[in-house]
């Protein structure tokens, strides 16, 4: 299975600051179609996890364009541009190249 | 607007089998894939497989083959996520979450999760 490595676990970020989250692949998630299948996941407390990012860079319908990802083969990065209250909770990579689909460990973002 | 309502909280014996239903609503059900995904108390996701809704065939994680069955029902847009010889290992909340069209491949995980279901397995 591809292992999914996010970076860090734990992200103390102070409101209206940026924010950056690290997620690499153990195998190139470049699809043969030459599509990247990686997206970025936001769960809140006590919420079902929304999809913030598809294919490595492109911003769901009504997210907002703080939150950015980049990225390619094992290297993915989220950054959101200035933290805001409404960010906080845990923040999943995800590979949809190789099966099975494989989550990163997540990364919870709190407010200092 | 698409709408994805799982059924009600389950207690289950180790040993014992578990059916978690997923009813969509607000879209063509058999035009889009299903995906199950699950999430053990304070721990992350974890995909455990997909299923094509028009044709019924399913695809599992290997860790859960032979014990997962994803089935659908066309006449009630509902798809159903059964779980046989549970373990305490299984106490989790089940998610069905909603793939890209079926013409799409590999076929995503979605924007559009259902509420959860937890399963709670304890003697």
């Amino acid at each position: 299975d591809v292992v999914m490595t996010q970076s860090p676990l734990s992200l103390p970020v102070t409101l209206g600051q940026p924010a950056s989250i690290s997620c690499r692949s153990s195998q190139s998630l470049v699809y043969s179609d030459g599509n990247t299948h990686l997206n970025w996941f936001q769960q809140r407390p006590g919420q079902s996890p929304r999809r913030l990012i598809y294919k490595v860079s492109n911003r769901d319908s009504g997210v907002p364009d703080r939150f950015s990802g980049s990225g390619s083969g094992t290297d993915f990065t989220l950054k959101i541009s200035r933290v805001e209250a409404d960010d906080v909770g845990v923040y999943y990579c995800m590979q949809g190249t190789h099966r099975p689909y494989t989550f990163g460990q997540g990364t919870k973002l709190e407010i200092k | 607007q698409v709408q994805l309502v799982q059924s009600g909280a389950e207690v289950k014996k180790p040993g014992a089998s578990v059916k978690v239903s997923c009813k969509a609503s607000g879209y063509t059900f058999a035009s889009y894939f299903m995906h199950w995904v699950r999430q053990a108390p304070g721990q992350g996701l974890e995909w455990m497989g997909i299923i094509n809704p028009s044709g019924g065939s399913a695809t599992y994680a290997q860790k859960f083959q032979g014990r997962v069955t994803m089935t659908r029902d066309t006449s009630t847009s509902t798809v159903h996520m059964d779980l046989s010889s549970l373990r305490s290992e299984d106490t989790a909340v089940y998610y069905c979450a909603r793939g890209d069209i079926l013409t799409t491949y590999p076929p995503g995980v979605t924007n559009y999760w259902g509420q959860g279901t937890l399963v709670t397995v304890s003697s």
